[in-house]
């Protein structure tokens, strides 16, 4: 059984630019949810995806987008970067949607704007 | 709004000593609880989990936690600390509106002294 596994780990990004950051949910799993943990910080939900669809978004704005395929592997897109997005992003994934709430987490990306 | 407070942002504990991280939660229900171990570089690792029953909770690597719903609160105790559970932890509960996503505390950041 395959963990959850993110790429790239490290990233570094100019301010305006677009980042697309990838995951691969641990086999078995339907959801995908993704964070953002600033330096010092505990994660922050920005959003889940389930069976393909958005199931939930944080209090991020627009320009954070994601997209989830059919063999669970999902992505989040971020435009028009801020300095203030430099961060660990981290991915979940869990298995169906209200059941045991566990999830299991990614190493994360960690992202540099610059 | 559901929140989770960890009301220590540093604690230094010696070798073999007890150990217990408070977490105070805000949240109307019964709440699903969560306790996560971020070693540095790394991703988060459940430790241990309440969703119902019994208070006392028994997790990995020798940890437990208590349910107090009167105090809100779910600590995170271990009667002897070994120098690799330096980390950080962090405490958190589920997003009632998105399925399995989840509210995190900033997390405590444990020093082991020898």
């Amino acid at each position: 059984e395959t963990g959850v596994t993110q790429s790239p780990t490290h990233l570094i990004k100019t301010r305006g630019q677009q980042v697309t950051l990838r995951c691969s949910s641990q086999s078995g799993h339907n959801t995908v949810s993704w964070y953002q943990q600033a330096l010092g910080q505990g994660p922050q939900f920005i959003f889940q995806y389930y069976r393909e669809e958005e199931n939930g978004r944080g209090n991020f704005p627009p320009r954070f987008s994601g997209l989830q395929v059919t063999n669970y592997s999902s992505e989040l897109n971020v435009n028009a970067l801020e300095l203030d997005d430099s961060a660990l992003y981290l991915c979940a994934s869990s298995l169906a949607l209200g059941g045991t709430y566990e999830q299991y987490f990614g190493p994360g990306t960690r992202l540099t704007v610059t | 709004a559901q929140s989770v407070t960890q009301p220590d942002i540093h604690i230094t504990v010696s070798e073999g000593a007890s150990l217990e991280l408070r977490c105070n939660y805000s949240y109307g229900a019964t709440p699903y609880l969560f306790w996560y171990v971020q070693s540095p570089g790394q991703g988060l690792q459940l430790l241990l989990k309440y969703f119902s029953g019994d208070t006392l909770v028994q997790g990995i690597k020798g940890f437990e936690a208590e349910f107090k719903r009167s105090q809100s609160s779910f600590n995170l105790r271990k009667p002897s600390v070994h120098w690799s559970d330096a980390a950080e932890y962090f405490c958190a509960v589920v997003r009632n509106q998105a399925g399995t996503a989840l509210i995190f505390g900033k997390g405590t950041t444990l020093s082991v002294s020898s």
